[in-house]
């Protein structure tokens, strides 16, 4: 079955350490976004690419880095330059929009829950 | 200004009344409109998606999209206990950037 699929589901990060979010996809998508979620509140945007090795920064990017090597993949790293990194990480990928594709509409994966300790 | 904006409630309506969700965007080049629900601790989840002026139906859901005004809506008929959670609506943008409300938290009480 078609999906994307985010590692881990519970991450603990240290004080001061990078650590990388994996989400992958088999839906053929080209473009694929990072969102952030903090309890009560809607979806942030981190990053978001729209072809392999291109990506553009969203509005709250700063202390986060991607790379988008393969169309399926595209990984998150939260550096130690984000100070309050501790939120809910949601990766998205959808297909374009045009006549004869179907409902854009964006899959998400289940998600992964930082917390620093 | 951010580029969608909703009331983020909570809003509380009595089971079987209708709930009405609406939605503010600044982009007039947006394209393509949806409003997602997401049960707390879990993804969003597609409910309904708009992309012309008018109405759309799809059993208890109805979209309203009005480009004039830059307005979009949800409303929820016979609203069921299980429809409480938080909605979302998401913009898709010129540039294929996908943006998201802060979401409103409706409340159906039994």
């Amino acid at each position: 079955d078609g999906g994307i699929t985010q590692s881990p589901k519970y991450l603990f990060r240290k004080e001061g350490q990078n650590v990388t979010l994996s989400c992958e996809q088999n839906l053929n998508h080209d473009a694929m976004y990072w969102y952030r979620q903090d309890p009560g509140q809607g979806l942030r945007l981190i990053y978001y690419s729209q072809i392999v090795n291109d990506f553009q920064k969203g509005d709250i990017a700063e202390g986060y880095s991607v790379s988008r090597e393969k169309k399926e993949s595209f990984p998150l790293t939260v550096t130690s330059a984000q100070k309050n990194p501790t939120a809910f990480y949601l990766c998205a990928s959808k297909k374009r929009q045009g006549p004869g594709r179907g409902v854009p509409e964006a899959f998400f994966g289940q998600g992964t829950r930082l917390t620093v300790v | 200004q951010k580029e969608v904006e909703q009331n983020s409630g909570p809003l509380s309506v009595p089971e079987g009344a209708i709930a009405s969700l609406n939605c503010t965007y600044s982009d007039r080049g947006s394209q393509s409109f949806f409003w997602y629900r997401q049960y707390s601790g879990k993804s969003p989840e597609l409910i309904m998606f708009i992309y012309s002026n008018g109405d759309k139906e799809d059993g208890r859901f109805t979209a309203q999209l009005n480009k004039a005004s830059q307005y979009v809506s949800l409303l929820i008929r016979d609203s069921q206990p299980s429809d409480s959670a938080t909605y979302l609506c998401a913009v898709n943008v010129p540039g294929n950037q996908f943006y998201f409300g802060t979401g409103t938290s409706l409340t159906v009480i039994p």
